[in-house]
């Protein structure tokens, strides 16, 4: 079955560092695919999305490319503040209608200054 | 923005009752969902929603779930006789389509 795989966390960096939280993940077909955040206290929020091999999402300063070669989709930005700090989810919708999203583990951010 | 709305945002409840979740989606979405975050785990995918019935459920949403979506605008969760394992933060979400859809910020459901 579908499944995704992220790396563990907590992952911590210093302000202005280079951020990557690595996601690869199983399917048949041709799964779009998530990144959404949820800060503390809050819900999920989608950060950026791609639907098909090679795009590239991308939203206040992160991105992440769809990898069909090497089934990942890791997640990047160049120089993380503070503010960054959160709980990171990939997820992939399979290739069917409903909708389902299935979510990786996520991977704890922290931000310090 | 347009928000999913769900209430109460805390609610605790004892073993073997009955609780209802309810979520407000945004109005011209057509897709809904349910998803539940047990502590420190994964979320996980309950069941979706579209033209006014499931289309999808996972295997945690056995026969003491149910979903019903009343009157066309509210969209709401029961558990018929809640379980300790069933304390969980509940998502709700709905999309236009069944892409990248809009979450709520969660209704956190503590059993006791």
């Amino acid at each position: 079955g579908n499944s995704v795989t992220q790396m563990e966390g907590p992952v911590t960096l210093s302000e202005e560092a280079f951020l990557t939280i690595n996601c690869t993940y199983t399917a048949t077909g041709y799964p779009s695919l998530f990144w959404y955040v949820q800060y503390p206290g809050e819900g999920l929020q989608l950060l950026l999305k791609a639907t098909k091999a090679d795009d590239k999402g991308s939203n206040k300063g992160f991105e992440a490319t769809y990898r069909k070669e090497t089934t990942s989709f890791h997640l990047e930005k160049g120089s993380v503040q503070v503010s960054d700090s959160a709980v990171y989810f990939c997820a992939l919708r399979g290739s069917g209608n409903t909708g389902k999203l299935i979510f990786g583990q996520g991977t704890t951010l922290q931000v310090k200054p | 923005e347009p928000e999913v709305t769900q209430t109460p945002s805390h609610q605790v409840t004892q073993m073997g009752q009955e609780v209802i979740l309810r979520c407000v989606p945004i109005s011209n979405h057509l897709y809904f969902y349910w998803y539940r975050q047990i502590l420190g785990q994964k979320v996980e995918f309950l069941v979706s929603f579209y033209n006014n019935e499931i289309s999808e459920k996972s295997e945690i949403f056995d026969d003491q779930f149910s979903v019903e979506r009343p009157d066309g605008s509210n969209f709401t969760l029961k558990i018929r006789s809640t379980k300790l394992e069933d304390s969980a933060m509940y998502f709700c979400a709905s999309g236009r389509t069944g892409d990248g859809y809009t979450f709520g910020s969660g209704t956190r459901l503590t059993v006791v």
